[in-house]
């Protein structure tokens, strides 16, 4: 059981370059997020998807766009980076469900030239 | 959005201490939340909370809530080095689609 798999792991991008960031769950979650982790600021939401069909911006969306590919796939993209992009993006899922936890893949950090 | 914020930013513990991180909010909430991790790696779900809850326990990490403060608090019994890592406290408010605010982080380094 993967849980939450988020590829790649690491890249490098230059300036003005656009990118995708994939994240996939096994677990029949509804709920999907991307979050960004810069140091010293915790973690930030920037886009979230309640259930398949559906996704409403965070606190940090400019800059980025989402898409909810179906209920398992959810995709961050970057249309043309910029060094403040620099940071760890994390995915996570949870059940719709109140009280509940969310999951976490273990991240892609990106670093923007 | 409501924002959780621990207290103290980092400590450093010799194993077999106890660990306490506090966290404080601002809005009323549905649940509070504790999640570790480890470097490098996602955050792992510790503990969850409800609004309704003054205490809960699990292994040896032990919650409270006062929601009347608006703070919580996380303690970690009998540490071991490998409960080295970074601590974060996160809410979910009502209605909110589970999504969470999360805090700054502890840093907790338990030495052997």
């Amino acid at each position: 059981n993967a849980g939450v798999t988020q590829t790649p792991k690491f890249q490098v991008l230059k300036t003005g370059q656009s990118m995708t960031l994939q994240c996939a769950q096994d677990m029949n979650h509804n709920s999907m997020y991307w979050y960004r982790q810069d140091p010293g600021m915790g973690l930030r939401l920037i886009y979230y998807s309640a259930s398949e069909g559906t996704t409403d911006k965070g606190e940090v969306p400019n800059g980025y766009n989402v898409s909810r590919l179906n209920k398992r796939e959810f995709s961050l993209r970057l249309e043309s980076a910029a060094p403040s992009q620099t940071s760890v993006y994390f995915c996570a899922s949870s059940d719709t469900l109140s009280n509940q936890p969310q999951h976490f893949g273990d991240g892609t950090r990106l670093s923007i030239l | 959005s409501q924002q959780g914020e621990e207290d103290p930013q980092a400590l450093s513990i010799q194993e077999g201490e106890n660990a306490t991180m506090n966290c404080s909010y601002k809005t009323s909430i549905n649940n509070l939340q504790w999640y570790r991790q480890n470097s490098g790696r996602g955050l792992v779900h510790l503990i969850l909370i409800r609004s309704n809850e003054r205490e809960k326990h699990s292994g040896r990490l032990r919650v409270t809530l006062d929601t009347s403060k608006k703070s919580s608090s996380l303690l970690i019994t009998a540490s071991r080095a490998a409960d080295t890592a970074s601590y974060f406290c996160a809410t979910a408010a009502f209605y909110g689609n589970n999504r969470l605010a999360f805090g700054k982080g502890n840093q907790v380094v338990v030495i052997p």
